[in-house]
């Protein structure tokens, strides 16, 4: 069975400052994975996907994720944090029966 | 602009009352979820559809129940079998042949015990 697993349930970075959340996937078939934001009484938006091709994916607000097959992550950047940016954040992987495996979320706290 | 719609946004339920949570999309997609999101726990699957009339339990599914009388709505009901149903809803759907295609989320019911 696939699984997600998010490094921290909460990181807090200064605002200008590098964001880096960290997912590692476990799969025995070659994963689309997916990361999405969460603010706050809100449902998820997508921020990026990767499926084939290019490991180097970028996404909406600036951010981007690599896929690491040798490593199995999928780790998440943002070279300068806003305050905007204080979220949820959840990483996901597609399994063959078309579901959706989330991880458990990382709180992004963005300091002044 | 096509999206899922949510409602009632809140809700409160008495002991022993079953409650019903609306969901409709305009996508045309043919798959639709329900998942629960407690803190800490992420999402979990309760209940999905992917052709009308048809639908699978997730992981969690006891205490819950859904329909799929049609392409555009998925209302889950929360019943009185539910012994923690305090949480937040979130339902979604999704294109059903295409694997890599991510889902559409819908704002959410905020659901609390009286």
């Amino acid at each position: 069975a696939q699984s997600v697993t998010q490094l921290g349930s909460h990181v807090s970075v200064s605002e200008g400052a590098l964001v880096l959340l960290r997912c590692n996937y476990s799969s025995s078939v070659p994963p689309y994975l997916f990361w999405y934001v969460q603010y706050p009484n809100q449902g998820l938006q997508l921020l990026l996907k990767y499926t084939t091709g290019a490991t180097l994916v970028k996404g909406i607000n600036g951010f981007e994720a690599e896929f690491k097959k040798s490593e199995t992550s999928f780790h998440l950047t943002k070279p300068s944090a806003h305050m905007s940016d204080a979220a949820e954040y959840f990483c996901a992987v597609s399994d063959r029966d078309d579901k959706i495996i989330f991880g458990k979320g990382t709180r992004l706290h963005i300091l002044p | 602009d096509g999206g899922i719609t949510q409602s009632p946004k809140y809700l409160f339920r008495k002991e022993g009352q079953n409650v019903t949570l609306s969901c409709e999309q305009n996508l045309n997609h043919d798959a639709m979820y329900w998942y629960r999101q407690d803190p800490g726990q992420g999402l979990r699957l309760i209940y999905y559809s992917q052709i009308v009339n048809d639908f699978q339990k997730g992981d969690i599914a006891e205490g819950y129940s859904v329909s799929r009388e049609k392409k555009e709505s998925f209302p889950l009901t929360v019943t009185s079998a539910q012994k923690n149903p305090t949480a937040f809803y979130l339902c979604a759907s999704s294109p059903l042949t295409a694997l890599n295609q991510p889902q559409h989320f819908g704002d959410g019911t905020r659901l609390s015990i009286l």
